[in-house]
């Protein structure tokens, strides 16, 4: 089956620096990757859908200035928290589409998971 | 999409079988039924889904009523490693591209399977 690979699984760092974490499809072209947010206890939020090759699409309230997203293959995608701040502490998870399968698996296969804190 | 209520939580032995339910009343004819589990700390994985038949794969099974509007998430012999929270979702499941943004895994069914 269709392998999500998401890198790291946790990183610390401190306020004001950058972190970039890295979803991976491993064997499998994915057009689209989704990345969501969930904190303690919450249901994931989608942060941002990106198609390789253009811009990244927003969902509302989220800063895309701050939550920089790059999809520039087909079997990767990036997200770079910019300036980190405590508040951004969370666990960031990616999600990778198959176009051959996304009639049927519309929100792709699902990475591991990023667990970030931010001190 | 058709919204779906599930309890909050339950309970299994281990080695046991595990019966979820979800309720989907407002069901369309051309929504899918999709069942997903979140182990603490991981990404969310897919499990199965259905469509009117009663479905199985390696890892469950899934009962949907004749008239479409509940389902069940049947794990047959539950593990420590199947605590998690399900989360049964309905979707219309289509070529086109709009939509899949508004995904929401609601809050789900945390399941403790217990030795």
């Amino acid at each position: 089956g269709a392998v999500v690979s998401q890198h790291p699984s946790w990183v610390i760092c401190k306020s004001g620096t950058s972190v970039k974490i890295e979803c991976r499809s491993l064997d499998f072209q994915a057009t689209t990757m989704f990345w969501y947010r969930q904190f303690p206890k919450q249901s994931l939020m989608l942060m941002a859908t990106s198609n390789e090759g253009s811009k990244a699409t927003y969902e509302q309230g989220v800063e895309k200035d701050k939550f920089l997203i790059n999809h520039a293959s087909l079997t990767l995608s990036t997200l770079t928290v910019t300036s980190a701040h405590p508040e951004d502490s969370s666990f960031y998870i990616c999600s990778a589409r198959d176009p051959t399968e996304r009639v049927l698996l519309p929100w792709g296969t699902f990475g591991s998971g990023t667990r970030l804190t931010v001190v | 999409d058709a919204k779906t209520t599930q309890p909050p939580s339950m309970d299994c032995a281990e080695g046991r079988a595990a019966n979820l339910p979800c309720n989907h009343s407002t069901i369309s004819g051309n929504e899918y039924v999709y069942w997903y589990r979140q182990i603490h700390s991981q990404g969310p994985q897919y499990i199965i889904h259905g469509l009117k038949n009663n479905e199985t794969n390696e890892m469950a099974s899934l009962i949907i009523t004749e008239d479409r509007k509940s389902s069940t998430l049947i794990l047959p012999h539950a593990t420590l490693r199947d605590t998690a929270v399900y989360y049964c979702i309905v979707r219309v499941a289509s070529w086109a591209n709009s939509g899949y943004s508004t995904l929401t895994f609601g809050k789900g069914t945390m399941l403790l399977v217990s030795p």
